[in-house]
């Protein structure tokens, strides 16, 4: 039973689609997180969301738009894709035990 | 705002050799430091994580972390390494323990174990 599941794994785009990535946790917690790792793995936070509210945003285009229909569940929507969105996609959630669960991922490519 | 230092890309060790993995970390108040490691295509997976007590943690596969707190540092180690260790380590810092807190990542370490 995977906790925490990202769909789809893999996303190839031309430039100026909308896309979604979904996912889903089966973990009970409260708060949920999107990061951006790029091409030099560089891990940065995107949004985070605590029982459907929007609690983080970190200076994220507001092409990206994150929505949280229940507290298991944060998709991520993309707007005007450009090529340099193209990066690995993750999800995560997280309770009072401070660490976080990742997924596994979503690696978009933008061409 | 806190932050994380990884001060070395890459680290590589012989097979059966100790291993060393550096993290230091700049927090205002109290630290929660956690290391993940990435397997290649893979997702993050937490190895441990330091809260509070003990200023050594054990974690997962074998893997140990010194808090220290003079030296603001957090360095994972291994006893004795295998090919398999083989992967992307991660060093994180937690701001806190609200909703509103974030993990910070550090730029990560690509650990290599020869035979």
């Amino acid at each position: 039973d995977t906790a925490v599941s990202q769909t789809p794994k893999y996303l190839v785009t031309q430039m100026g689609n909308d896309k979604s990535i979904k996912c889903e946790q089966n973990l009970g917690h409260d708060t949920m997180y999107w990061y951006k790792q790029d091409s030099k793995k560089f891990l940065k936070i995107m949004f985070s969301y605590n029982n459907k509210e929007l609690i983080i945003n970190e200076t994220v285009p507001n092409r990206f738009s994150p929505k949280s229909p229940d507290k298991a569940h944060l998709n991520l929507h993309i707007n005007s894709l450009e090529l340099g969105d193209s990066a690995v996609y993750f999800c995560a959630s997280s309770q009072l035990d401070y660490g976080y669960t990742f997924g596994s991922g979503t690696r978009l490519t933008v061409v | 705002a806190q932050s994380v230092a990884q001060p070395e890309d890459q680290v590589n060790v012989a097979e059966g050799n100790p291993l060393t993995v550096k993290c230091t970390y700049s927090v205002s108040g109290n630290p929660y430091l956690f290391w993940y490691v990435q397997y290649p295509n893979r997702g993050l997976q937490f190895l441990l994580k330091y809260i509070t007590g003990d200023n050594l943690v054990k974690g997962s596969y074998g893997f140990e972390a010194e808090f220290n707190k003079s030296q603001t540092s957090f360095h994972l180690k291994k006893p004795s390494a295998l090919v398999s260790d083989s992967a992307l380590y991660f060093c994180a810092v937690r701001d806190g323990v609200s909703s509103a807190s974030k993990i910070i990542f550090g730029s990560g370490t690509r650990l290599s174990i020869r035979p």
